[in-house]
């Protein structure tokens, strides 16, 4: 079984611009949340979606916002780009049916914001 | 408010030891409880969960203890490998938020040969 795919791997853009990381869960599962890792804050809580409805939301400003399709892929957007944007952004992926399941997570997509 | 703690940064230990990494918490209703295993510039792996209706799950090397009076738990790896070394993060879950972990802010494990 495939696991979780996430693209780009890395991203670099600039103060100002939009940008959008994609990710693919693993077959089956239809729940997807996103994180965000950086060196201060370490490993904090994005969204979560599931069946293409938000169904859980961190503390980040509504430049993040994110989406899921009809195949549980999910996009994450992130607008208006700053500096302090740079950071790994993980996704992971679980059946979402039960709230003792592990999350599986992807690889990341490193963002530097220049 | 950090509701989940790993208080130690960093950890050293000889190979074929034991190492424990500890974790604390502060939301009593945090009902689920996992560790995970990182390397740089990569996603977390799955180590280990516990539920809150249990005090300790094994698992090969790996060993979880939940003590609910103290809000605390511990990762036991035994014995350890040079392969270990890695960071590794505890994480809590709220009951009905699936999706959701709060993690800990991590403990960097170096196993020495």
């Amino acid at each position: 079984k495939a696991g979780v795919t996430q693209t780009p791997r890395y991203l670099i853009k600039t103060r100002g611009q939009q940008v959008t990381l994609s990710c693919s869960p693993i077959s089956g599962h239809r729940s997807v949340s996103w994180y965000q890792q950086t060196p201060g804050q370490g490993l904090q809580f994005l969204f979560e979606y599931f069946s293409e409805t938000q169904r859980n939301k961190g503390n980040f400003p509504g430049r993040f916002s994110g989406r899921q399709f009809s195949n549980s892929r999910s996009e994450m957007n992130v607008s208006t780009l700053e500096l302090g944007d740079s950071a790994l952004y993980l996704c992971a992926s679980s059946l979402g049916s039960s709230t003792n399941e592990k999350l599986f997570f992807g690889s990341g997509t490193q963002l530097s914001v220049l | 408010d950090q509701q989940v703690k790993q208080n130690s940064p960093s950890l050293s230990v000889q190979e074929g030891r034991i190492s424990i990494l500890n974790c604390d918490y502060t939301n009593s209703m945090f009902d689920y409880f996992l560790w995970y295993k990182k390397y740089p510039a990569e996603g977390p792996t799955f180590l280990i969960s516990i539920s809150s209706i249990k005090d300790k799950n094994e698992d090969g090397r790996f060993t979880v203890f939940l003590n609910k009076s103290a809000k605390h738990l511990s990762l036991h790896i035994v014995p350890s490998q040079p392969g270990d070394s890695a960071v590794y993060f505890c994480a809590a879950r709220n009951s009905g938020n699936t999706g959701k972990l709060i993690f800990g802010q991590g403990t960097t494990l170096q196993v020495k040969p």
